[in-house]
């Protein structure tokens, strides 16, 4: 069955640094998703990558996917606080292609 | 378009209690998902139901919970004989029967707590 793995589990960042969250996955996923979860809060669509080479971007927030290497990576250019959250990347996995998530990350950014 | 509803939002129940959690899909879906967040943790999948239907109950713990999905009303998830170690969020998504086209939505979620 799919194993989604994400690192690093915690990431605290400075304002205006960048990074990279990275999502390995065990087998083949039609697709894979990243999430966004404030604390106390219901999960929050980010984005779907649909194929190999897939690159999407909203405000400071780029998702890429290589389905060659089995990995995904949310890029955080220039991080402000409202990012603070923990990201979720998720693929289709099991017999009955059901969402599997990653471990989560979770970030928090340092004035 | 209401989103996904689920109720209640918070539960207190005490060891032994049922615990019955509801959740209504969006308009249009048909299919129901059900997770559950420990504390700190990542979300676990438990069970995916049809109307009417178990289509993959892989995740659910095999003592305690049940789940079903009628022709009417909402999914329930039922948990007998709570214990502390249910304390947790319990997410429901749903998703239309074209499952590629959009992906999940979720509820807000229901937070379990067990005195």
């Amino acid at each position: 069955e799919l194993k989604v793995e994400q690192n690093p589990l915690f990431l605290s960042m400075q304002e205006g640094k960048n990074y990279t969250i990275y999502c390995n996955y065990s087998t083949t996923s039609d697709r894979l998703y990243w999430y966004r979860q404030d604390p106390g809060k219901s999960l929050e669509s980010l984005f779907v990558l649909l194929s190999n080479g897939a690159v999407k971007q909203e405000g400071r927030l780029m998702a890429s996917l290589d389905t060659k290497a089995r990995l995904s990576t949310l890029h955080i250019t220039a991080a402000v606080h409202d990012l603070s959250a923990t990201y979720f990347c998720a693929g289709y996995g099991g017999a009955t292609n059901k969402l599997i998530f990653g471990t989560g990350t979770l970030l928090a950014v340092q004035p | 378009n209401a989103g996904v509803m689920q109720n209640p939002r918070h539960l207190v129940r005490r060891r032994g209690q049922e615990a019955r959690l509801r959740c209504s899909p969006m308009k249009g879906h048909s299919h129901v998902y059900w997770y559950r967040q420990l504390p700190e943790e990542g979300l676990k999948f438990m069970v995916y139901l049809q109307k009417e239907n178990i289509i993959d109950e892989s995740g659910m713990p095999k003592e305690r919970f049940s789940a079903e999905f009628p022709k009417e009303g909402p999914s329930i998830l039922r948990i007998q004989q709570v214990v502390r170690g249910d304390s947790a969020a319990y997410f429901c998504a749903s998703s239309p029967a074209d499952r590629w086209s959009g992906g999940y939505t979720f509820g807000s979620g229901t937070r379990l707590t067990v005195v």
